[in-house]
């Protein structure tokens, strides 16, 4: 079935570092990635859609400037934290639409320091 | 809005069967899934309901009412290691994001 491969699974960083979330579709196609961050007892909150080769689209509340998005091919999607602060820290996953349904990745725990 | 409504929290015991509600907006519906999520884990697909009525996979039912904005999902024969949360999603057209509710915390106790 579907798979994407999503890095790192964990990663501690310094506030005012940035961080890159890589999520890859393994054996299918992604032209839609759906990125989701979930604080500690709360659902699945969607941060923002990346379509392969146009501008993501963000939700309301979601700086841009922060949270950068790259599609930049069928296969990968990026997620870049910059100058990650505190209150970052959250679990961050991606989702993709496929022909079976909705492909998640593992996640993301996103803790800084 | 598009607010999917679930209890937030249900304790149950082993071995009994348990009822999670979930009541969404119908106005645009295209399908509902329903998740399991051990905490810092990925959701884990269980069943996915776009017509009406009852779908059994093991342990595991889904019901779902289109005309009442309903859906359930049924546990049987509950185990420690059910305990987990539980996530309602509708898809509401296309290509678009699931929208989750904010997820049911079942306890299976002794």
């Amino acid at each position: 079935g579907a798979v994407v491969s999503q890095h790192p699974s964990r990663v501690i960083c310094k506030s005012g570092t940035s961080v890159k979330i890589e999520c890859r579709s393994l054996d299918f196609q992604a032209t839609t990635m759906f990125w989701y961050r979930q604080f500690p007892k709360q659902s699945l909150m969607l941060m923002a859609t990346s379509n392969e080769g146009s501008k993501a689209t963000y939700e309301q509340g979601v700086e841009k400037d922060k949270f950068l998005i790259n599609h930049a091919s069928l296969t990968l999607s990026t997620l870049t934290v910059a100058s990650a602060h505190p209150e970052d820290s959250s679990f961050y996953i991606c989702s993709a639409p496929g022909t079976t349904g909705y492909t998640f990745g593992s996640g993301t725990r996103l803790t800084v320091v | 809005g598009q607010n999917i409504d679930q209890p937030t929290e249900m304790t149950a015991t082993e071995g009994a069967i348990v009822q999670i509600n979930c009541t969404y907006q119908t106005s645009g519906f295209n399908g509902l899934f329903w998740y399991q999520q051990h905490a810092g884990e990925a959701p884990t697909f269980l069943s996915y309901n776009v017509l009406d009525g009852l779908e059994e996979k093991g342990r595991f039912s889904s019901f779902l009412s289109r005309s009442k904005g309903y859906s359930y999902l049924l546990l049987k024969e509950l185990q420690m290691k059910d305990s987990a949360s539980y996530l309602c999603a509708v898809i509401y057209s296309g290509n678009t994001p699931l929208v989750f509710g904010k997820g049911t915390r079942l306890s299976v106790i002794a």
